[in-house]
């Protein structure tokens, strides 16, 4: 079965401590695997794609295709971090572009 | 640049009525799609259109049609709306066509609809 999975459903941290949100799948093929975060009030946007290896907003995601894991990970969380992550993942040779969301982790960084 | 634009807003409607989200895109998309967010469940796709003239089903079909009304709109329909299905409605587009194009997804800011 496609599935994502995010086992946290809050993650509380205080300011300055490290921050990982996990994300584990299960897809047989080529998938492509994405974070996308929602800020308080405001749309869903991408944060990371994992064909990318990028860092955004200091944040980075490395794809383990062995634990079949996109853990989200930032050294120093900010108070502005604060807002839900979701966890996705599409078939890389399909035409649709169809995502498979985790449940979700609602990260918040307290002062 | 609009991005993706959604209306309504919010909604409330009794069981039994009916109403169409409409939704557009300026980004000159191939793919568009309709997903609810549910606590707990993260997204779920409703269905998807992976080009002009064609909509397929997905994950949570049940009691929605839609339609694929050009290349910048997609709607979806309530025909009879129950108290299953109060969510948060997202409209989303991308460029993933076959053969290529990238599967990042552009929201539009979610429709608030309540069944009662």
């Amino acid at each position: 079965a496609q599935r994502v999975t995010q086992p946290e459903k809050l993650l509380s941290v205080f300011k300055g401590a490290p921050v990982e949100l996990k994300c584990n799948y299960s897809y047989s093929g080529s998938p492509e695997l994405f974070w996308y975060v929602q800020y308080s009030r405001q749309r869903l946007q991408l944060l990371l794609r994992h064909i990318s290896r990028e860092s955004i907003k200091g944040f980075t995601a490395d794809l383990n295709k062995g634990e079949t894991s996109f853990h989200l990970k930032k050294p120093f969380a900010q108070e502005e971090d604060s807002a839900m992550y979701y966890c996705a993942l599409t078939n890389g040779s399909s035409n649709t572009g169809k995502l498979i969301f985790g449940q979700g982790t609602t990260l918040q960084v307290k002062p | 640049n609009a991005g993706v634009t959604q209306t309504p807003k919010f909604q409330v409607l009794k069981t039994g009525q009916s109403m169409t989200l409409q939704c557009a895109q300026d980004m000159n998309h191939n793919s568009m799609y309709w997903y609810r967010q549910d606590p707990g469940m993260g997204l779920r796709l409703i269905y998807y259109s992976a080009s002009e003239g064609t909509t397929d089903k997905g994950e949570v079909p049940n009691g929605y049609n839609v339609s694929r009304l050009n290349k910048r709109e997609f709607s979806l329909r309530l025909e009879s709306a129950a108290p299953s299905q109060t969510s948060v409605y997202f409209c989303a587009s991308s460029d993933r066509f076959l053969g290529g194009g990238t599967a990042e997804a552009f929201f539009g800011q979610g429709t608030r609809l309540t069944v009662v």
